[in-house]
């Protein structure tokens, strides 16, 4: 079955910009989860979407945002972009919940580079 | 804050070689312990999802173990291979209000020399 497939792969931005960025889960699945990494962090957690609904949101400012429809395709959106923004955005789908006992699928990520 | 710690951050080893890492976690209110293993240019890849203390998973030449009371797990590579090269994550995931988020470590570098 296809996989968890995010796009666009990459992109370059200025400073002030926004950008959507998307992802399709794997079939079935209902849970999206998102993250975020840079040079030096590890995976940092964004927020997981359950069935149209944010379950959970990490430490980000409220720049960041997303949402989920009804086909379990989601999006995220950064707005007014900083350069500390430029980062891999990493989309995982599960069955479950993500942060359960449900392993997760990632994606290959956006690559967002902010100028 | 909570946080997830994983040692060493990276490790040089030769073909055939065993090799152990170590990650720990919050012990209070744990609710699954994930490993993921990370190939440069691909996407992370799901190794074991464990939940219960005192867990064993196995997956062909890897196997890892669980410790919630004292919050530590530990990944082994047995005979470890060229293509066992790759960043090895673990990811906690707790309860309560923090249900549905993955606290993950910085990971552990492994580098297979043939």
């Amino acid at each position: 079955k296809a996989g968890v497939t995010q796009t666009p792969r990459y992109l370059i931005k200025t400073r002030g910009q926004q950008v959507t960025l998307s992802c399709s889960p794997i079939s079935g699945h209902r849970s999206v989860s998102w993250y975020q990494q840079t040079p030096g962090q590890g995976l940092q957690f964004l927020f997981e979407y359950f069935s149209e609904t944010q379950r959970n949101k990490g430490n980000f400012p409220g720049r960041f945002s997303g949402r989920q429809f009804s086909n379990s395709r989601s999006e995220m959106n950064v707005s007014t972009l900083e350069l500390g923004d430029s980062a891999l955005y990493l989309c995982a789908s599960s069955l479950k919940s993500g942060g359960s006992s449900g392993e997760l699928f990632f994606g290959e990520g956006s690559r967002l580079t902010v100028l | 804050i909570l946080n997830v710690e994983q040692s060493p951050q990276s490790l040089h080893v030769q073909e055939g070689d065993s090799t152990n890492f170590t990650c720990s976690f919050p012990s209070s209110n744990f609710y699954a312990l994930h490993w993921y293993r990370w190939e440069t240019a691909k996407s992370p890849e799901a190794l074991f999802v464990m939940t219960l203390n005192g867990d064993e998973k196995k997956k062909g030449q890897i196997s890892a173990t669980l410790n919630t009371k004292e919050g530590y797990s530990y990944l082994y590579i047995k005979g470890s291979q060229p293509e066992d090269s790759a960043t090895y994550l673990c990811a906690w995931a707790s309860g309560g209000t923090s249900y549905g988020k993955l606290t993950f470590g910085q990971g552990t570098i492994l580098t297979v020399h043939p």
